[in-house]
């Protein structure tokens, strides 16, 4: 069954640090997305993707953050420089279609750990 | 974000009973509703999805209920099964957005 497939699956990395943290979306899936997970809280929409560029993004989601689709099959999400609140379970996911029956399908997830 | 609420934190059935696993929502935007079960160290895993022009949906021994009038959906487990033992999150979008908007999640425990 196809499934969206992120790495590393933990990161660390000093504050003031840039990462990078991949995805590889399901392959005929055209819509592309970060969520956030901080320990004990909700999952928070990031941003979203289509057709080469954001189409919505949230408060959260400041210059600090850029995505990137660099080729047909990674979706990226750099943070430029890493604060110690950007330690999370961040999760990419990927759905064939928006709205109505919009289901996305969420890859494993990459903890990042900022120290 | 307290658009999408679930008051239950944890729930404990036993094995072979039903779980009953609630959601209320404050957005009368939304028209599509999802349940997702998360293992530990996995991603939230995609179960039932339900849209807002029906009131329910069924997917063997997953059956999920829409009330648009009181703001309310709730996922029926029978019979529940160990292995469905997770933290299941309900989520939703609208139709002039991809994003969805989750729930703090509900920890299910299912004794054998």
């Amino acid at each position: 069954e196809p499934e969206v497939t992120q790495t590393p699956s933990h990161q660390v990395t000093q504050m003031g640090q840039e990462v990078i943290l991949r995805c590889v979306p399901i392959s005929n899936h055209l819509y592309f997305y970060w969520y956030r997970q901080i320990l004990g809280q909700k999952v928070e929409f990031l941003v979203s993707f289509y057709n080469n560029e954001i189409s919505e993004k949230s408060e959260i989601f400041d210059d600090q953050f850029s995505v990137e689709r660099p080729d047909g099959s990674n979706f990226t999400l750099k943070i430029r420089s890493t604060k110690l609140e950007d330690s999370a379970m961040y999760f990419c996911a990927s759905s064939l279609r928006e709205g109505a029956k919009n289901i996305q399908y969420f890859g494993a997830g990459t903890r990042l750990s900022v120290l | 974000d307290q658009q999408v609420k679930q008051n239950s934190p944890s729930l404990s059935v036993q094995e072979g009973r039903i779980s009953i696993l609630n959601c209320d929502y404050t957005n009368s935007m939304f028209d599509y509703f999802l349940w997702y079960k998360k293992y530990p160290a996995e991603g939230p895993t995609f179960l039932i999805s339900i849209s807002s022009i029906k009131d329910k949906n069924e997917d063997g021994r997953f059956t999920v209920f829409l009330n648009k009038s009181a703001k309310h959906l709730s996922l029926h487990i029978v019979p529940s099964q160990p292995g469905d033992s997770a933290v299941y999150f309900c989520a939703a979008s609208g139709s002039n957005t991809g994003k969805l908007i989750f729930g703090q999640g509900t920890t299910l425990q299912v004794k054998p």
